[in-house]
């Protein structure tokens, strides 16, 4: 396809549980940002990769978030030992340099952590 | 850490009102961008803004740039019933690796 995609679009999951959150940037976009956005609130930034490396992992709440990019094209977004206060839509967008580019989104994530 | 303000969190008006939303960065930008999220949707890239006191128009919303690259506005003139919608500045810090930093967004509703 022509944009961001992310998958999966819903997911609900137990407290303490693993989860994995997918996102396809557009092909030969080389940054790539994960975001997560709570409900009336900005999105906010978690962690950002130009190519395969994380230029940028400040916003990665505690050691529970990890996100890789392995190849330089598709992200996944690993949160461990879920919480409750995790529950938030999860987007991530890709640009095609990391300056000065307009950020393309995907449409999020919905994690709901019962 | 840089932070990136936005006024007011909600704006209710007349179809035909003007409206106007303000970002404040507390750290210089190198750039600052306006995206907008329709309900239920995902944020849609409006514009860039990039040089001191810049000012660009697309129809009837005005975008200006602050002379410090430190602030930003968005006016929307005579709204419409499809501007409504939530207006998220995002700035990018001129240090480090220039992370995209939202503002905490203004949301629009509209009385037809």
């Amino acid at each position: 396809g022509a944009g961001v995609s992310q998958t999966p679009s819903n997911k609900v999951t137990e407290k303490g549980k693993y989860v994995e959150l997918r996102c396809d940037p557009i092909s030969g976009h080389t940054a790539l940002y994960w975001y997560r956005q709570s409900l009336g609130q900005g999105p906010e930034f978690l962690i950002y990769f130009q190519g395969t490396g994380a230029a940028d992992d400040s916003g990665l709440p505690n050691d529970r978030f990890f996100a890789v990019r392995p190849e330089g094209s598709v992200s996944t977004l690993k949160i461990q030992r879920t919480e409750r206060g995790d529950s938030a839509v999860y987007l991530c967008a890709s640009s095609l340099i990391y300056q000065g580019t307009e950020a393309f989104f995907g449409q999020g994530t919905r994690l709901t952590v019962v | 850490g840089q932070q990136v303000m936005q006024i007011p969190q909600y704006q209710h008006v007349q179809e035909g009102e003007d409206f106007t939303t303000y970002c404040n960065s507390s750290t210089t930008l190198s750039n600052i961008q306006w995206y907008k999220q329709r309900p239920g949707g995902h944020p849609v890239f409006l514009i860039q803004l990039v040089k001191s006191g810049e000012v660009k128009k697309q129809k009837r919303l005005t975008f200006q740039f602050g002379e410090a690259k430190k602030n930003s506005s968005l006016h929307i003139t005579a709204t419409q019933t499809t501007d409504v919608g939530t207006y998220f500045c995002a700035g990018r810090i001129i240090q480090g690796a220039q992370k995209l930093v939202f503002g905490q967004g203004t949301r629009l509703t509209i009385n037809p």
